[in-house]
């Protein structure tokens, strides 16, 4: 099993609608959580951290389920700007060092 | 800002040669990783580093080495450059709180 798994997609939605990702990471020990947007031949940027009560960023919801061991990102509103792919992190610090696990992201791509 | 530089943003290398990718923050951030990034593969991590001088295989260290002298300056060394080394490689800092900050990637191809 992956330590971190995501759906790759692509979701394509119109434009207006809400989407969900999901990511489920192996090790219970992990400690944070983030989610990443990842512009085509760009380098990955910080979209969000996500905290266990949920956090809210305008049109961007982050969830995290310790239990079931999945964090969630719901964009509401879709624009065109948001096609892109995301990718979920889960770090974990350990023997001293930050262990940083990556998703293999999953593409959304918004629809006129 | 964090900043996160990289040497190049596109570089082309014959096969055989050594190639070194360097990477700089301005941070003071203790750890530094390096990641080449395939379509379909996602990011894969190379080597980490989370002190100077202190340095961590990660998933697919062959072919490379790094070199941490300087707490900023992070390298990545490829020793006797492969056509399978093509790829985007990708820089990153991360302070203790655990977000990571990346460098815009150098796009490598090996002929």
């Amino acid at each position: 099993r992956k330590e971190v798994e995501q759906d790759p997609g692509p979701f394509n939605v119109p434009e207006g609608a809400t989407v969900a990702f999901n990511c489920t990471y192996s090790n219970s020990a992990s400690q944070s959580f983030f989610w990443y947007r990842q512009d085509c031949r760009k380098e990955p940027k910080l979209l969000m951290s996500v905290y266990s009560s949920g956090n809210e960023d305008g049109r961007f919801t982050a969830q995290l389920n310790r239990a079931s061991q999945y964090i969630s990102l719901l964009i509401r509103d879709s624009k065109l700007s948001d096609s892109a792919t995301y990718l979920c992190v889960v770090t974990l610090y350990s023997g001293g060092y930050q262990k940083v696990t990556f998703g293999t992201g999953t593409k959304l791509q918004v629809i006129p | 800002d964090v900043k996160v530089t990289q040497s190049s943003r596109y570089l082309v290398k014959r096969t055989g040669e050594k190639v070194f990718l360097e990477c700089v923050q301005d941070m003071d951030h203790e750890n530094m990783f390096w990641y080449r990034q395939d379509p379909g593969l996602g990011l894969r991590l190379i080597y980490f580093s989370y002190d100077v001088k202190m340095k961590e295989k990660g998933d697919i260290p062959e072919g490379y080495s790094v070199s941490r002298e300087k707490k900023e300056r992070f390298s990545l060394i490829l020793e006797s450059a492969s056509t399978n080394q093509t790829s985007m490689y990708l820089c990153a800092s991360i302070p203790f709180s655990g977000e990571q900050y990346f460098g815009p990637g150098t796009r490598l191809t090996v002929t």
